[in-house]
């Protein structure tokens, strides 16, 4: 079965920096997302991307959050300058068009 | 916005028992209900999901069960096994085939089946 693949699992980085987290959807898919799941909480929508464009963002995704699908394949989330806060998991998910979303295995950022 | 209130946050039960996990929606433009499944470290896997224009859907030993007009839904896991030990996440979302399909999840539920 397809999935979606996020690298890498863990990213630990020092408070201030960039980071960018990576995503590879499942290949037919057309709609791609992050959320994200402090720990031990409930996972939370930050943005929805379609046709090249963000479609939705939740008032997490700020602007220092920023989202790109640079080539056919990849979609990444970019955060400018990380903040404590931003310690979570990042789940990135996609569907098809009338089909259940597909989540990644995440990845664990840790901001120091 | 959608808010999504889920109960128990925790629940026990002994192997071979039923478990019931019970969710509320506010928005009743909803019209998508899936119930996800997540291990310790790992991704959410949905396990079924329901639409808002039937009642109840089965699939083996999970049922989902949608009240629109009471805008509550629940899970029930019949003969539970221990590895059905895992967070439970319920969720809401407007849309049709085509669009956005933003999840908005509840706090998870936590359930243990002991031996």
């Amino acid at each position: 079965e397809p999935e979606v693949t996020q690298t890498p699992s863990h990213q630990v980085t020092q408070m201030g920096q960039e980071v960018i987290l990576r995503c590879v959807p499942i290949s037919n898919h057309l709609y791609f997302y992050w959320y994200r799941q402090i720990l031990g909480q409930k996972v939370e929508f930050l943005v929805s991307f379609y046709n090249n464009e963000i479609s939705e963002k939740s008032e997490i995704f700020d602007d220092q959050f920023s989202v790109e699908r640079p080539d056919g394949s990849n979609f990444t989330l970019k955060i400018r300058s990380t903040k404590l806060e931003d310690s979570a998991m990042y789940f990135c998910a996609s569907r098809a068009t009338g089909t259940p979303l597909h989540f990644g295995n995440g990845t664990r950022l840790t901001v120091t | 916005g959608e808010n999504v209130e889920q109960h128990p946050s925790t629940l026990s039960v002994q192997e071979g028992d039923s478990a019931v996990i019970k969710c509320t929606y506010s928005d009743s433009a909803s019209n998508y209900f899936p119930w996800y499944k997540q291990e310790l470290g790992k991704r959410p896997q949905l396990i079924i999901d329901i639409r808002s224009n039937v009642g109840e859907k089965k699939d083996q030993r999970i049922a989902v069960t949608l009240n629109k007009t009471a805008k509550h839904f629940s899970l029930h896991i019949t003969e539970t096994q221990p590895e059905d030990s895992a967070v439970y996440f319920c969720a809401a979302s407007w849309g049709s085939g085509g669009s956005n399909y933003k999840l908005t999840f509840g706090k998870g539920t936590l359930l243990t089946v002991n031996p």
